[in-house]
C-alpha cells in the first residue's frame, strides 16, 4: 500500500509521560501536514512542512508538542509531559504542492492518543 | 481567516431517499472546497473538490457538490443514499497558508 501511514495507530499513556507518533507520507509528496481531532470536532490544523521546513504552527500547538521532518520524508510528532487534554486522534496528511496550490492532502488512518 | 459552518450534527435518511448535507464557508477571495467522508475509526477520504471552472462538481460513490458564491455554499447532495453511506462527512477550505480548514462535520444516519 502506498498511502499516508502511522504509527502507532493507538497509544494510551499516563499523564506526564511523553508519546511520539510517526508518519510515512505518499513518497512523492513535498507537503505533510498534521492535525488533531477530538471527539466530535473537525480535524484542526497542528503545522505543516514543505520538504524538512516546518512553515506554519498553529497556535494549538504548545511548546510540549514539537515536529520533525529531517530527511524531508517521514516525520514525527512528540508530545511532551501529556496531559489528559491531549487524548485525541492526530493525523497525518501529505501533499504535492507548488506555491499556492497544494493540491488534494491524502491522510492517514491516524493515531488516536488516550491519556490516563 | 478562513471557517466553515456545517450547521447539521447529525442527519437521518431513509435508504434510497436523497440526501443534502449543509456546508457554508467564509473566505475572502475564492475558495478551495473539500468534502471529507469518515468512517469509524479510519482517516478521511476525500469525496470531492472545487478548484475552479464548472460549479457542479462530481465526486466517488455518486456524490455531488454545488459551489455557490452568492451564498457562501458548497452543499453535498446523492440523489440516493445507500446503508454505507453512514459515516461523518467533513466540509473544509483551503485558503491562505495551504491548509485545510474543517467544519465539525454532519453525522450521517442511514435507516433500513
Amino acid at each position: 500500500d502506498t498511502g499516508v501511514s502511522q504509527d502507532p495507530r493507538h497509544k494510551i499513556t499516563k499523564r506526564g509521560q511523553n508519546v511520539t507518533f510517526r508518519c510515512d507520507p505518499i513518497s512523492e509528496h513535498n507537503r505533510l501536514y498534521w492535525y488533531r481531532q477530538t471527539l466530535g470536532q473537525g480535524p484542526e490544523f497542528l503545522t505543516y512542512f514543505q520538504n524538512e521546513a516546518q512553515l506554519e504552527k498553529s497556535r494549538l500547538l504548545s511548546d510540549r508538542f514539537s515536529a520533525e521532518r529531517p530527511k524531508g520524508s517521514f516525520s514525527t510528532l512528540e508530545i511532551q509531559r501529556t496531559e489528559q487534554g491531549d487524548s485525541a486522534m492526530y493525523l497525518c496528511a501529505s501533499s504535492l504542492g507548488q506555491g499556492d496550490h497544494t493540491g488534494e492532502l491524502f491522510f492517514g488512518e491516524g493515531s488516536r492518543l488516550t491519556v490516563l | 481567516a478562513q471557517s466553515v459552518t456545517q450547521p447539521d450534527i447529525h442527519i437521518t435518511v431513509s435508504e434510497g431517499a436523497s440526501l443534502e448535507l449543509r456546508c457554508n464557508y467564509s473566505y475572502g477571495a475564492t475558495p478551495y472546497l473539500f468534502w471529507y467522508v469518515q468512517s469509524p475509526g479510519q482517516g478521511l477520504q476525500l469525496l470531492l473538490k472545487y478548484f475552479s471552472g464548472d460549479t457542479l462538481v462530481q465526486g466517488i460513490k455518486g456524490f455531488e457538490a454545488e459551489f455557490k458564491r452568492s451564498q457562501s455554499s458548497f452543499n453535498l447532495r446523492k440523489p440516493s443514499v445507500h446503508w454505507s453511506d453512514a459515516a461523518e462527512y467533513f466540509c473544509a477550505v483551503m485558503g491562505g497558508g495551504n491548509k485545510l480548514t474543517f467544519g465539525t462535520g454532519t453525522q450521517l444516519k442511514v435507516e433500513l
